[in-house]
C-alpha cells in the first residue's frame, strides 16, 4: 500500500530564507509520480511541482525545486528566497502509474508559516 | 478556461437531509476525481471517472454517497441522510494523464 510521511506539522521560517518540508514515501511499484501542493486559508490545493520515478533530474518550478532521492525514497520541497505569501499548508502526494491506479495519496501536511 | 469549479463553497445542513455538490472540470480533462478532506488530515481519495465512467471507487464511499458524471462533462457527488461525520471539506479535480491534476476550491460542508 502507498504512504506518504510529512514529520513536520509546523514550521516557522524567517522571511528572504530558503526552507526544506520534508517527505518520504513508500511504495513497492517502480513506476510513480510525486507531487506538492499548497493550500491556502482559503482551501484551493495549487500545484507545485511534480517529480516522476524515473526523470533523471530533480523537478524544478520557479522558487521551488523537489530534492528527489530515490534510494532514500525521499521528497522533500525546497523552497528559496520565501515570502510572506508562501505562508500555507503543503501536501506531499504520491500516485502510482499504472492502469486503475488513478488517486492521489496524500500525506498529513506541513503548515508552514513565514515571519516579516 | 477558468479551471475546475465546484459549487457550492459552502454548505450547512442538517443531520438526516440530503445534499448535492457540483463538479465542473476543465473542459479538455477527460479524468475526474472526488477527495474528501477532514480537518487536520490532507485529503482522501473517493472516486474516480474517466469520461462518463465511474472506474474506482475507495471503501470511504459508503452506501449514502453516490457519484454521477454524465455525458462526461459535470459531474455530483451526493450524500444522503448526513451524519455529522460527514463534515468535511469536499474537493473535486480534473487532469488529461497521471500528472496534470488541478483542482477547485472545494465545497465545505458543515452537518449540525
Amino acid at each position: 500500500a502507498q504512504k506518504i510521511t510529512q514529520t513536520q506539522p509546523g514550521m516557522f521560517v524567517q522571511e528572504k530564507e530558503a526552507v526544506t518540508l520534508d517527505c518520504t514515501y513508500d511504495t513497492s511499484d517502480p513506476s510513480y509520480g510525486l507531487f506538492w501542493y499548497k493550500q491556502p486559508s482559503s482551501g484551493e490545493m495549487i500545484f507545485l511541482i511534480y517529480q516522476g520515478s524515473y526523470d533523471q533530474q530533480n523537478a524544478t518550478e520557479g522558487r521551488y525545486s523537489l530534492n528527489f532521492q530515490k534510494a532514500r525514497k525521499s521528497a522533500n520541497l525546497v523552497i528559496s528566497a520565501s515570502q510572506l505569501g508562501d505562508s500555507a499548508m503543503y501536501f506531499c502526494a504520491m500516485r502510482e502509474v499504472g492502469f486503475g491506479n488513478e488517486k492521489l495519496t496524500f500525506g498529513t501536511g506541513t503548515r508552514l508559516t513565514i515571519i516579516p | 478556461d477558468t479551471g475546475v469549479s465546484q459549487d457550492p463553497r459552502h454548505k450547512i445542513t442538517k443531520r438526516g437531509q440530503n445534499v448535492t455538490f457540483r463538479c465542473d472540470p476543465i473542459s479538455e480533462h477527460n479524468r475526474l476525481y472526488w477527495y474528501r478532506q477532514t480537518l487536520g488530515q490532507g485529503p482522501e481519495f473517493l472516486t474516480y471517472f474517466q469520461n462518463e465512467a465511474q472506474l474506482e471507487k475507495s471503501r470511504l464511499l459508503s452506501d449514502r454517497f453516490s457519484a454521477e458524471r454524465p455525458k462526461g462533462s459535470f459531474s455530483t457527488l451526493e450524500i444522503q441522510r448526513t451524519e455529522q461525520g460527514d463534515s468535511a471539506m469536499y474537493l473535486c479535480a480534473s487532469s488529461l494523464g497521471p500528472r496534470g491534476y488541478t483542482f477547485g476550491s472545494g465545497t465545505r460542508l458543515t452537518v449540525v
